[in-house]
Parts: C-alpha cells; sequence; structure tokens
C-alpha cells in the first residue's frame, strides 16, 4: 500500500476555500486516490477520487499533480458542516476486491 | 433506502462475554467490509468479503470471526471478548465490480470491561 502524509490539522473559516495536501509520492501508476471525510461520531463518507485528472462534484474538488506523488483537496467554502477528520487514500483497484487503509487524516476545523 | 445498518449502536461486554455485531447493506452491494477504530486513530480492516459466500483477513482479524450470511448481512463475532477489543465497530459495502466507493454504517460502540 502507497505510503501517506497529510497535515495533523487545519484551520478555515466559514464561506473560505480549504486546501488539504496529501503527499503520496510511492503511489503506483493505476491506484487511485481516494478522498473520505468523518464527521463527529459518525463513519466515513466518501468525498472524491480521481486518478490522474483533476476532478470535481458537488462536495469538492480534486487536484492531481502530473507525476500523481501529491494531491489537493479543495473544499470551495467551506461550512461549519464542513468540520471533519479528511482521510487521503490511494488504493488499488481489483476485481472483486476492494481495500481502503486509513491512516489518522487532517482534523478540519472551522470557524464561525 | 436505508443504506448501511448496524445493531447494536452501543453494548457493553465483561471480559470473556461473547457477541455477535450485525450489519445489512440493502444496496445490493457485493462487497461487505468491517473495521474497528481506536480513539484518535484511522480505520482499521478486520475482515472483508469480496463476494457472497467469500471472507477473508484483514490488517487486524485476531479474536474475531465473520459470516457472510447471504448478500445483504455480513456479521462480526467476538468469541471470547478483551478490554483491548474497545472501539468502535464500522460495517461497510461497495460494489465489487467498480469498487470506487465503501459506504458506511453509523458504527456500534463496544466497551469491554
Amino acid at each position: 500500500d502507497a505510503k501517506t502524509t497529510q497535515p495533523n490539522s487545519m484551520e478555515s473559516n466559514e464561506e473560505e476555500p480549504v486546501h488539504l495536501p496529501c503527499n503520496h509520492s510511492t503511489i503506483s501508476g493505476t491506484d487511485y486516490i481516494h478522498w473520505y471525510r468523518q464527521l463527529p461520531s459518525q463513519g466515513p463518507e466518501y468525498v472524491i477520487h480521481g486518478l490522474t485528472s483533476n476532478v470535481n462534484n458537488r462536495m469538492a474538488s480534486l487536484a492531481i499533480a502530473e507525476d500523481r506523488k501529491s494531491s489537493t483537496l479543495i473544499l470551495h467554502r467551506a461550512t461549519l458542516r464542513d468540520a471533519a477528520v479528511y482521510y487521503c487514500i490511494p488504493s488499488s483497484k481489483s476485481p472483486n476486491d476492494y481495500k481502503l487503509s486509513f491512516g489518522a487524516g487532517t482534523t478540519v476545523t472551522v470557524r464561525a | 433506502n436505508a443504506g448501511v445498518t448496524q445493531t447494536p449502536k452501543f453494548q457493553v461486554l465483561k471480559t470473556g462475554q461473547s457477541m455477535t455485531l450485525q450489519c445489512a447493506q440493502d444496496m445490493n452491494h457485493n462487497s461487505m467490509y468491517w473495521y474497528r477504530q481506536d480513539p484518535g486513530m484511522g480505520l482499521r480492516l478486520i475482515y472483508y468479503s469480496a463476494s457472497e459466500g467469500t471472507t477473508d483477513k484483514g490488517e487486524v482479524p485476531n479474536g474475531y470471526n465473520v459470516s457472510r450470511l447471504n448478500k445483504r448481512e455480513f456479521s462480526l463475532r467476538l468469541e471470547s471478548a478483551a478490554p483491548s477489543q474497545t472501539s468502535v465497530y464500522f460495517c461497510a459495502s461497495s460494489d465489487g465490480l467498480t469498487g470506487e466507493t465503501q459506504y458506511f454504517g453509523p458504527g456500534t460502540r463496544l466497551l469491554v470491561l
């Protein structure tokens, strides 16, 4: 499994953008980059994933470096509900077999 | 759709007692997973089932057994609970064919005294 490095914590003001970096320098060429988040006292929830191109969805944007050794999750306008632990997870995609390896993640605090 | 449901929500056991954690999903997913999360840490995979009728060990399987009862249900059993198994247990499921997203249940908080 590829190792990841994420900052322990980040703070943001409400309605401001949040950029969450992740270093995954040992990622293999076929690994996807997934981001999940975990709100307090809840199970993790999927945020976004990508392979090589930048990706956007209703929750966030994912910017992937050209060499794929790092990526950045972008929350465009943080809300109080975005306060959570964010996990960056490179993972392979084998048929009928898909495992996630969670690290410690980045704890995001949003100030009103 | 309820998604992934887990029972019970909370349980207290004494050392040596046994119990089964139940998990069910209504999304017709092939793959199901059991994770544990200790305070301040990320999730660790205990067991997974890539498809009905198959189960495999994850990162921390010792002290646990699992049963994939049918496509919907995946249970986790603690035969003789130990204080080190105090944790929050999460069940998840995914469409094994695409494997892009895992959907998690709300968790079971287990305290072993």
